[in-house]
């Protein structure tokens, strides 16, 4: 099993341009979500869904959109790329995400300059 | 609102010497807690769940424990492949997860 999936690996933005980070997840898990990683820092959750059409804001919404028309896909799009977005940005899938554990894929490595 | 801290930040140990990672919890009802290793450069990997108090999970060097109040992730006998950073987290009942920032084990040979 592919498990979980992220696109691109690494990824290098000028200041206010838009882009697309890409998950996709073979499971056929019902929960999935978007974290992004600073340096030395815990996970924060930007958004999260509980199944295809419905999403919810985490902590730290602001500056990213996410949409959910399938089970198995979950992209999260910047729209007006800041430095403060550069990070490392993890998606994760789960079964029911209260009981079960989340899967990660290996992250998006992203660079705002 | 659901809080999880973990402690020590960072932990060096010698090869073969075991020590123990701590995770306290504070929840509204604890549905379960999860331990993570991740490594460098890649997502978080799960280890264990424990669902209730006094349940304990093994695998290889590794044991995880639970109480009322925190989780211990004990480490018998560890080898420089131990080197990662723990993290645990418990879900709530939307569906999120709250996780605690993480102890970095760096085992020297």
């Amino acid at each position: 099993n592919a498990g979980v999936t992220q696109t691109p690996k690494f990824r290098i933005l000028k200041i206010g341009q838009s882009m697309t980070l890409q998950c996709a997840q073979d499971m056929n898990h019902n929960y999935m979500y978007w974290y992004r990683q600073d340096p030395g820092m815990g996970l924060k959750l930007i958004y999260y869904s509980v199944g295809a059409g419905i999403t919810d804001k985490g902590e730290v919404p602001n500056g990213y959109n996410v949409s959910r028309s399938t089970t198995e896909d979950f992209p999260l799009r910047l729209e007006l790329a800041a430095p403060s977005q550069t990070s490392v940005y993890f998606c994760a899938s789960s079964y029911n995400g209260v009981d079960q554990p989340q899967h990660f894929g290996d992250g998006t490595r992203l660079s705002i300059l | 609102e659901d809080q999880v801290t973990q402690s020590p930040e960072a932990l060096r140990l010698q090869e073969g010497e075991s020590s123990s990672l701590n995770c306290s919890y504070t929840v509204s009802g604890l549905r379960g807690l999860f331990w993570y290793r991740q490594d460098p450069g890649k997502g978080p990997e799960f280890l264990f769940t424990l669902y209730s108090a006094g349940e304990e999970k093994e695998k290889e060097r590794l044991k995880a424990t639970l109480t009322k109040k925190e989780s211990f992730l004990h480490i018998t006998a560890p080898k420089p492949e131990d080197s990662a950073t723990y993290l645990c987290a418990v879900p709530s009942n939307a569906g999120k997860s709250t996780f605690g920032d993480g102890t970095t084990l760096t085992v020297k040979p």
